[in-house]
């Protein structure tokens, strides 16, 4: 069974550009979560959607969105980039909102320059 | 509070030696708290993970010990091996997870 699947696995964008983001989750599981990882850190929570509606966004500006289609895979969309944006992107996917049982996908590294 | 404090920031542990991690949490309506390894250029991976009405779980090698009333919980690494090398996060929470900063972990032969 495939796991948590993320693309493209890296990207470099240049400042004031937008980015797409996207993961497929696992089989069977309907929430999407989205973390941003930065060097050295753990990773820090932008959004929760599940059943295609938002149920959780964390400390990041407008820039950031999100949506989650039909099949529950979910884009991540981060426009007019900043070079502070640079970071590894992580899709986790669980079953429902309810607490644990969360898989991370290896991540879209994202380069702004 | 939203923090989880965790210590200590890079640790060097013999082979077969015992690893210990520590995190602290302040938010008592936490009710979830997981362990997860991370290998350089892959996502976190689920190691263990445990609820606040036990105060141990082992599993293999890896046991967390739970102290709820000292807001507390430990990762101990029993037997460490070089393949044990990784970055460690504790993390809290419901939705969302809220994790440390992490613990790079060196086993060394």
């Amino acid at each position: 069974d495939a796991g948590v699947t993320q693309s493209p696995t890296h990207l470099i964008k240049t400042r004031g550009q937008h980015v797409t983001l996207r993961c497929s989750p696992i089989s069977g599981h309907k929430s999407v979560s989205w973390y941003q990882q930065v060097l050295g850190q753990g990773p820090q929570f932008i959004f929760q959607y599940y059943e295609k509606e938002e149920r959780g966004r964390g400390n990041f500006p407008d820039r950031f969105s999100a949506r989650q289609f039909p099949n529950y895979s979910s884009e991540l969309n981060v426009n007019a980039l900043l070079l502070g944006d640079s970071a590894l992107y992580l899709c986790a996917s669980s079953l429902g909102t309810g607490t644990g049982g969360y898989t991370f996908g290896s991540g879209t590294r994202l380069t702004v320059v | 509070q939203q923090q989880v404090k965790q210590s200590p920031q890079s640790l060097i542990v013999q082979k077969g030696g015992i690893s210990i991690i520590n995190c602290a949490y302040e938010n008592t309506a936490f009710d979830y708290f997981p362990w997860y390894q991370q290998f350089p250029g892959k996502g976190p991976a689920l190691l263990i993970a445990i609820r606040p009405d036990v105060s141990e779980k082992k599993e293999g090698r890896f046991t967390i010990s739970f102290n709820k009333s000292a807001k507390q919980f430990s990762l101990h690494i029993m037997d460490s091996q070089p393949g044990d090398s990784a970055t460690y996060f504790c993390a809290a929470g419901a939705t969302p997870l809220v994790f440390g900063k992490g613990t790079r972990l060196s086993v060394i032969a």
